[in-house]
């Protein structure tokens, strides 16, 4: 069955520091790819997609590159900001249905 | 534009009681999805519907689950004689269309069983 996997945290960081959250996928067919951002007792946002081999998905300063190749749609933001500080999820979409990772949770400190 | 509207945001129930949880989609949207996140288990997928018809249950527990969008008000997923397995955020998402339109999900209901 279609799954998603992205690595576990939590990822610490510093301020202006550089984070990359890595996201593998094995799907039926051919997925769309998204990441969402939950913030702490709320719900999904979407943060950005792709839904096609190369594409690159970007919003607010985060991008994800969907690779074919490596199955994998990695998610990057070259400067983090304590506002960043949330849960990423990826996931993927066939049939609609959503698939998605456990989550990476991301602590910025000032 | 409203969002994705879901209430009540908690819900505390004791075991044996029914559990209604509603949603009501964004404007324009006629696709609702059910998914729900329990402890440990992240999210996954639970029913998808359209007006008066459910597309896919394949992610609904076989007992005491079911889910309706009808043609006028909200889609409403209702758990009966709940458990406290049952404690989880119930998040409602929809969509304007099918295959690769992204899903927008509501701030979901937390529904604790005691």
């Amino acid at each position: 069955g279609d799954s998603v996997t992205q690595m576990e945290g939590p990822v610490t960081l510093s301020e202006e520091a550089f984070l990359t959250i890595n996201c593998t996928y094995t799907a039926t067919g051919y997925p769309s790819l998204f990441w969402y951002v939950q913030y702490p007792g709320e719900g999904l946002q979407l943060l950005l997609k792709a839904t096609k081999a190369d594409d690159k998905g970007s919003n607010k300063g985060f991008e994800a590159t969907y690779r074919k190749e490596t199955t994998s749609f990695h998610l990057e933001k070259g400067s983090v900001q304590v506002s960043d500080s949330a849960v990423y999820f990826c996931a993927s979409l066939v049939n609609n249905k959503l698939t998605f990772g456990g989550g990476t949770r991301v602590l910025v400190k000032p | 534009n409203a969002g994705v509207m879901q209430n009540p945001r908690h819900l505390v129930r004791r075991r044996g009681q029914e559990a209604r949880l509603r949603c009501s989609p964004m404007k324009g949207h006629s696709h609702v999805y059910w998914y729900r996140q329990l402890p440990e288990e992240g999210l996954k997928f639970m029913v998808y519907l359209q007006k008066e018809n459910i597309i896919d249950e394949s992610g609904m527990p076989k007992e005491r689950f079911s889910a309706e969008f009808p043609k006028e008000g909200p889609s409403i997923l209702r758990i009966q004689q709940v458990v406290r397995g049952d404690s989880a955020a119930y998040f409602c998402a929809s969509s304007a269309g099918t295959e690769g339109y992204e899903q927008y999900f509501g701030p979901g209901t937390r529904l604790t069983v005691t």
